[in-house]
């Protein structure tokens, strides 16, 4: 069965903290993406990768960078929380493009 | 693809009827489009990756049709049952890594 697993379903932060969402997938996928989803709109891509270390650009950047050092591991990095950053974030991952996999969601609150 | 709209927003269907809802899209520069299931408190799940113009798929008493000429994508649920409750997402896009999200269908079915 195939698993993507976000490291956290709830958290709640500090303005100016430094906030590490972590996704793990046990499917060998080479690409992964993170996303968060707002009430009344769609999903809106933040980055995705397509190999370990590789990182693209998606439609909302500002405010996040990524890491992937390991092909199972992606991580969204918020350098310095902001208000505008609660939602709700989701990793998915996908081998040839085909159907995304995604993890359970983690609900992000900054305070 | 810039701008996908799902209707209707909610939806509120009888255990037994069956229904049906929408997802449109600007027809350029289509790729694929993808359908998935978001059950409260889980991960979205696949339903469908639809590429061909006239293409049908079906998954037990789910279906969906594409017309990628005109621009438009019907999901179809025959004979509703409460499982069937969820939210609905399609994602038209330039190519499977770049998807652009409509907001979404919330189907409600009431015993």
């Amino acid at each position: 069965d195939v698993k993507v697993t976000q490291s956290s379903r709830y958290l709640v932060k500090r303005t100016g903290e430094k906030v590490f969402l972590e996704c793990v997938q046990d499917m060998d996928h080479e690409n992964m993406f993170w996303y968060r989803q707002d009430p009344g709109l769609g999903l809106r891509l933040i980055y995705f990768s397509y190999d370990v270390k590789m990182k693209e650009k998606g439609d909302i950047p500002e405010g996040y960078s990524v890491s992937r050092e390991k092909k199972e591991r992606f991580s969204l990095i918020l350098e310095s929380a902001s208000t505008n950053q609660t939602s709700m974030y989701l990793c998915a991952s996908t081998s040839t493009g085909n159907i995304q996999y995604f993890g359970a969601g983690t609900r992000l609150s900054v305070l | 693809i810039l701008n996908v709209e799902q209707s209707p927003q909610s939806l509120h269907v009888q255990e037994g009827d069956s229904t049906n809802f929408t997802c449109s899209f600007p027809s350029s520069n289509f790729y694929a489009l993808h359908w998935y299931r978001w059950e409260t408190a889980k991960s979205p799940e696949a339903l469908f990756v639809m590429t061909l113009n006239g293409d049908e798929k079906k998954k037990g008493r789910i279906s969906a049709t594409l017309n990628t000429k005109e621009g438009y994508s019907y999901l179809y649920i025959k004979g509703s049952q409460p499982e069937d409750s969820a939210t609905y997402l399609c994602a038209p896009g330039e190519s499977n890594y770049q998807l652009i999200w409509g907001a979404g269908t919330k189907l409600i079915i009431k015993p």
